[in-house]
């Protein structure tokens, strides 16, 4: 399996904007998180899907977060419109809820790094 | 809610050297616990991870853990640490779905020659 995969790596948008992130999680993997990263504030857990359906979304900032999983192999982070603020390091990540070996465990991807001018 | 406290921001050692990062966890019930290491510009890679049973834990690149009950503890220590160790080290403990985690504020490991 070629990991969790998150595109695009890098995105420099204006104020404003819409900025899309999408995430590929491992195959066979039932959980998939989406993580956001700043100095600030570290990593925090924006909202997390369970088979495609969302579970908590009581980390996403505000309204003009929203992230959608349409099946089991991708997933997208959406705002809209995009402020400075919003400048961070976004990760994705899944894990598996079955076998005891696995679960709980999150694979991240590389990250996508958005940066809001 | 769960949280985790990573006391040490930022740590400095000689290669070779011995190394324990610290890591101190609040939670109601046994938690799961974990260390993540992130180097630049990467994602986030299990270390190690205690789910039960041994509390001693070895986990890759020659890293370990013990769990500490009685101190809300879970420290990480190398015995000799090599240049590519350098690093954020995170901490993180998880409850309820798989994956659901909260993650400490990380403390990076810098690697003197």
């Amino acid at each position: 399996d070629a990991g969790v995969i998150q595109s695009p790596r890098h995105e420099v948008t204006e104020m404003g904007q819409e900025v899309t992130l999408r995430c590929k999680p491992i195959s066979g993997h039932d959980y998939l998180f989406w993580y956001r990263q700043t100095m600030m504030r570290g990593l925090e857990l924006l909202i997390y899907f369970n088979n495609n359906v969302p579970i908590d979304d009581s980390g996403m900032p505000e309204d003009r977060f929203s992230a959608k999983m349409p099946n089991a192999s991708f997933s997208t982070l959406k705002i809209q419109p995009s402020e400075p603020r919003d400048s961070a390091v976004y990760f994705c990540a899944s894990s598996s809820s079955r076998g005891s070996s696995g679960a709980n465990v999150l694979t991240f991807g590389a990250g996508s790094r958005l940066t809001v001018l | 809610a769960q949280s985790v406290t990573q006391p040490d921001i930022h740590i400095t050692v000689s290669e070779g050297a011995s190394l324990e990062l610290r890591c101190n966890y609040s939670y109601g019930a046994t938690p799961y616990l974990f260390w993540y290491v992130q180097s630049p510009g990467q994602g986030l890679q299990l270390l190690l991870k205690y789910f039960s049973g041994d509390t001693l834990v070895q986990g890759i690149k020659g890293f370990e853990a013990e769990f500490k009950r009685s101190q809300s503890s879970f420290n990480l220590r190398k015995p000799s640490v090599h240049w590519s160790d350098a690093a954020e080290y995170f901490c993180a403990v998880g409850a309820g779905p798989a994956g659901k985690s909260t993650f400490g504020d990380g403390t990076t490991l810098t690697v003197k020659p």
